[in-house]
């Protein structure tokens, strides 16, 4: 079964409004999750590094202000797209590193967000 | 930084064929390279994972290869089906546990 539940699975909110993703980790607690996207007809591209009880690392050019990461506990990571534009619909899905095993890494099912 | 590129974009193929997706990427310096299948709408799901040390790795019909010095990697389809058809996304990871994804190749097997 899945071992990182990402809710919701599809969204979609007005333009201007903000929305929030929560990626949770099931069985093991991630001190590091990872959070992408993917727009239409391109590959996934990491956004940010959630670090718990830090702030999180973002790529270059993805913008802090707008995509606000909280990692307030060891299995949870929220993602919020704040005052969503059309141009933020995109694929989000987040990844959890499993503490111990080398370099397991489980995915979300992924988040379909659509900004109308 | 790692540049991860599929070739090719998009491939179509009747049922029954056997098929090979490419993956190349730039930084040889990989902790290991995850094939992924996604389908529409849908998450990802990870067919194979090759250690940074291992060659290939096989999973039923699934083969895929890693040539880490040349920066490649192909993942080979054996006797294709039309529950195949999907993209198919290949990934480096570095030890930061980052990935590094490619464009994707979207296979469509034809009954």
């Amino acid at each position: 079964g899945a071992v990182v539940s990402q809710h919701p699975s599809r969204v979609i909110c007005k333009s201007g409004t903000s929305v929030k993703i929560e990626c949770r980790s099931l069985d093991f607690q991630a001190t590091t999750m990872f959070w992408y996207r993917q727009f239409p007809k391109q590959s996934l591209m990491l956004m940010a590094t959630s670090n718990e009880g830090s702030k999180a690392t973002y790529e270059q050019g993805v913008e802090k202000d707008k995509f606000l990461i909280n990692h307030a506990s060891l299995t949870l990571s929220t993602l919020t797209v704040t005052s969503a534009h059309p141009e933020d619909s995109s694929f989000y899905i987040c990844s959890a590193h499993l503490p111990g095993s080398g370099n397991t890494i489980y995915f979300g099912e992924g988040s379909w967000l659509t900004v109308v | 930084k790692q540049e991860v590129t599929q070739i090719p974009a998009a491939l179509s193929v009747p049922e029954g064929e056997n098929l090979v997706l490419n993956c190349s990427f730039t930084d040889s310096a990989i902790y290991n390279l995850q094939w992924f299948r996604q389908d529409p709408g849908k998450g990802l799901t990870s067919l194979l994972l090759i250690q940074s040390s291992q060659r290939e790795q096989t999973s039923g019909r699934l083969n895929a290869s890693l040539d880490k010095s040349s920066g490649r990697s192909t993942l080979y389809i054996a006797a294709s089906q039309p529950g195949d058809s999907a993209t198919y996304l290949c990934a480096t990871t570095n030890t930061g546990n980052q990935f590094y994804f490619g464009t994707g190749t979207s296979l469509t097997v034809i009954p």
